[in-house]
């Protein structure tokens, strides 16, 4: 089963711009990890921020959190045609097992 | 840098043929995944291992998947016979035990069913 739903499912947008893409899920969670896949690639952990956390930076990456709301956000700024990827949320939940629960993910295409 | 390894990266079965997917994980990491992706989708979980034991297994068709890790390292997902159905990217993930819960990915394999 699918917790976390990437609004949107697809996003294109001009090299050098700001690429927002957005999580919502439904459980309580420990962490919310967000990873990037190249076509035809395995997954690549970009960043992981708890639950007693709000915001987190990772170079040109910034993710947050709102528990109340149950949403992160990941937040690229100054887009590279590189980062042309479909970039997924994961949460892992408190009573899960060392298991994440994958949203459907964001295909972000970056034009150059 | 340590990488999760898989092997084949593609294979191409008929339909009723058996078929097997190997991976290493990353030296350590006690905790490893099986995935199935169907393409526009996220990962699916197919079976989770702890060392050499099963802690999940409960989304893995177990009618015509099989799925090892006999030593606690390496592992092997099999399906026989294969279906239609099956075609999509397996993935293989291997995590340490503590609290990141990071997961670590191979390439996968991309298996074709005819």
């Amino acid at each position: 089963s699918q917790q976390g739903e990437e609004d949107p499912q697809a996003l294109s947008i001009q090299e050098g711009e700001n690429a927002t893409m957005n999580c919502s899920y439904k459980t309580s969670i420990n962490n919310l990890q967000w990873y990037r896949q190249n076509s035809g690639r395995g997954l690549v952990h970009l960043i992981l921020i708890r639950s007693n956390e709000r915001e987190k930076h990772s170079g040109r990456l910034r993710v947050t959190l709102d528990t109340s709301k149950k949403s992160s956000s990941l937040l690229i700024t100054a887009s590279r045609a590189a980062d042309t990827a479909s970039y997924f949320c994961a949460t892992d939940a408190s009573d899960s097992n060392y298991q994440l629960i994958w949203g459907a993910g964001t295909k972000l295409i970056i034009k150059p | 840098e340590a990488e999760v390894a898989q092997s084949p990266r593609y294979k191409i079965t008929e339909k009723s043929q058996a078929v097997a997917f190997w991976c290493d994980p990353i030296s350590g990491h006690a905790t490893l995944y099986w995935y199935r992706q169907i393409l526009g989708q996220g990962p699916e979980l197919l079976v989770q291992f702890q060392d050499e034991s099963v802690v999940d297994d409960s989304q893995l068709p177990k009618d015509r998947f099989s799925a090892e890790r006999l030593k606690g390292v390496d592992s092997t997902l099999k399906i026989q016979p294969a279906e239609l159905g099956d075609s999509a990217m397996y993935l293989c993930a291997s995590s340490q035990a503590g609290n990141s819960r990071e997961q670590y990915f191979g390439p996968g394999t991309r298996l074709t069913v005819t």
